[in-house]
């Protein structure tokens, strides 16, 4: 699986939009993005995922530029709730392979 | 929605002692993953099983062992613990095939003493 650079740290105003880049330059042809996050100490939480199109659900968005180098995750308008560590992954498609983690990216909302 | 189970949420062992984890997997999910996570590092692949066969396998010490039964829950068992086992134990499952997603349990924390 390729692998993926993320900042260290972010930090965000609350209700303003949070943009996490990630940089994923080796990426292969069917290999899909997955980004998840981690609330201190609970369990990791799936976000969303893509191969080339944008895609949005309820959570999120991640666009994906069109040499498929690089993404963004975005959190429209975040809340402290969304202070957490985010994991950019990249996976290959049908497979039931294991995650491998990278160091993420800590994202801390400021009231 | 149901979420992944995982029992015991803490556990204390000394060391040399045996710990036994528990997971119970999303109803309908056949495919279930084990992560560690020691303190301020990054979740570590362990082991995966699919339709309670092992498929995938991380960096799990000989000293442990895993499985899934029929019901498709599974088991971490730990031997001979050691103070560098201390971790948070977390448990994902997911349906097997193209781009699903793994869930998540909360983890079990484990201390060794």
């Amino acid at each position: 699986d390729a692998k993926t650079t993320q900042p260290p740290s972010m930090d965000c105003a609350e209700g303003r939009a949070a943009n996490l880049p990630c940089n994923h330059s080796t990426i292969s042809g069917n290999e899909y993005v997955y980004w998840y996050r981690q609330i201190h100490s609970q369990g990791p939480q799936y976000i969303i995922h893509g191969l080339k199109n944008n895609e949005t659900n309820e959570m999120a968005s991640l666009i994906i530029t069109e040499d498929r180098k690089s993404s963004t995750l975005i959190l429209p308008h975040a809340t402290l709730r969304d202070t957490a560590v985010y994991y950019c992954i990249v996976r290959v498609s049908n497979s039931n392979y294991q995650l491998i983690w990278g160091a993420g990216t800590k994202l801390i909302i400021k009231p | 929605a149901a979420g992944v189970i995982q029992s015991p949420r803490h556990l204390i062992k000394e060391k040399r002692e045996t710990a036994t984890l528990k997971c119970y997997p999303i109803p309908r999910h056949d495919t279930v993953y084990w992560y560690q996570q020691g303190p301020g590092q990054d979740p570590q692949f362990l082991i995966s099983f699919y339709e309670k066969m092992q498929s995938d396998k991380g960096s799990i010490p000989d000293r442990f062992s895993a499985q899934q039964f029929s019901d498709y829950h599974s088991e971490l068992n730990m031997s001979s613990l050691e103070l560098g086992d201390s971790a948070l134990y977390f448990c994902a499952s997911s349906l097997a095939g193209e781009l699903q997603p793994q869930h998540f349990g909360d983890g079990t924390r484990l201390s060794i003493l």
